[in-house]
């Protein structure tokens, strides 16, 4: 069973780009998270979707950071315009309707300069 | 104050050492319990689940919780080099939303 993806493995962008991350859960999870581990701090949620829909968004930091998830498959976070404390790493991960374990991404890194 | 406060280390041992890592949080209400172990450039990886109080074992990892004084920990015993890694404790609510904390790393010496 393939786990989940994310692309791209790195992106490094300037200050004032556009930058779109994309997960992919793993077939059959209908519940996805965005994650993301800024330099030397911890790894904090962003937001949760259940199928197509928006759960829980509580932890997405301003109005810059956009996630969809259309069809309920994978899920794209775009960032516009990125600013330079945008840098961290973007984790994603999925679970099965009432399953307790997340299952996790690589992560993309997204460098802002 | 963090929700999870966890010693960033980082924590070298020999080959063979018994390994204690610790996680102190703040929110009562949180009821499950989770390590996570990550090795570079890799996403987290769920090692251990626990719910509430108590303590369970898999293997060479035990994890162990004390809600009373708000402290988990996670212990390896007979520690191989492939153990090195950073460990994350997380933790959540009745919400699916995880709180993790910075995560130790971990070298295990040969």
């Amino acid at each position: 069973e393939a786990g989940v993806t994310q692309f791209p493995s790195h992106s490094v962008i300037e200050k004032g780009q556009t930058v779109t991350l994309r997960c992919d859960p793993i077939s059959g999870h209908d519940n996805l998270y965005w994650y993301r581990r800024v330099m030397g701090k911890e790894i904090k949620f962003l937001l949760h979707f259940v199928k197509e829909s928006k759960q829980d968004e509580s932890g997405m930091p301003n109005n810059r950071f956009l996630a969809e998830r259309t069809g309920g498959t994978y899920s794209t976070l775009k960032v516009q315009p990125a600013e330079l404390e945008d840098s961290g790493v973007y984790f994603c991960a999925s679970s099965q309707e009432h399953h307790n374990e997340q299952f996790f991404g690589p992560g993309t890194r997204l460098t802002v300069l | 104050q963090k929700e999870v406060e966890q010693d960033p280390g980082p924590l070298s041992v020999p080959e063979g050492a018994i390994v204690s890592l610790n996680c102190t949080y703040s929110n009562s209400a949180f009821q499950y319990f989770m390590w996570y172990r990550q090795y570079s450039r890799k996403g987290p990886e769920l090692l251990m689940y626990t719910y509430s109080s108590g303590n369970k074992e898999d293997g060479r990892f035990t994890a162990q919780v004390d809600k009373s004084s708000k402290y988990i920990s996670l212990f390896i015993r007979d520690s191989q080099p492939s153990d090195s890694a950073t460990y994350l404790c997380a933790m959540r609510t009745g919400a699916n939303n995880l709180f993790f904390g910075t995560g130790t790393r971990l070298t295990v010496i040969p």
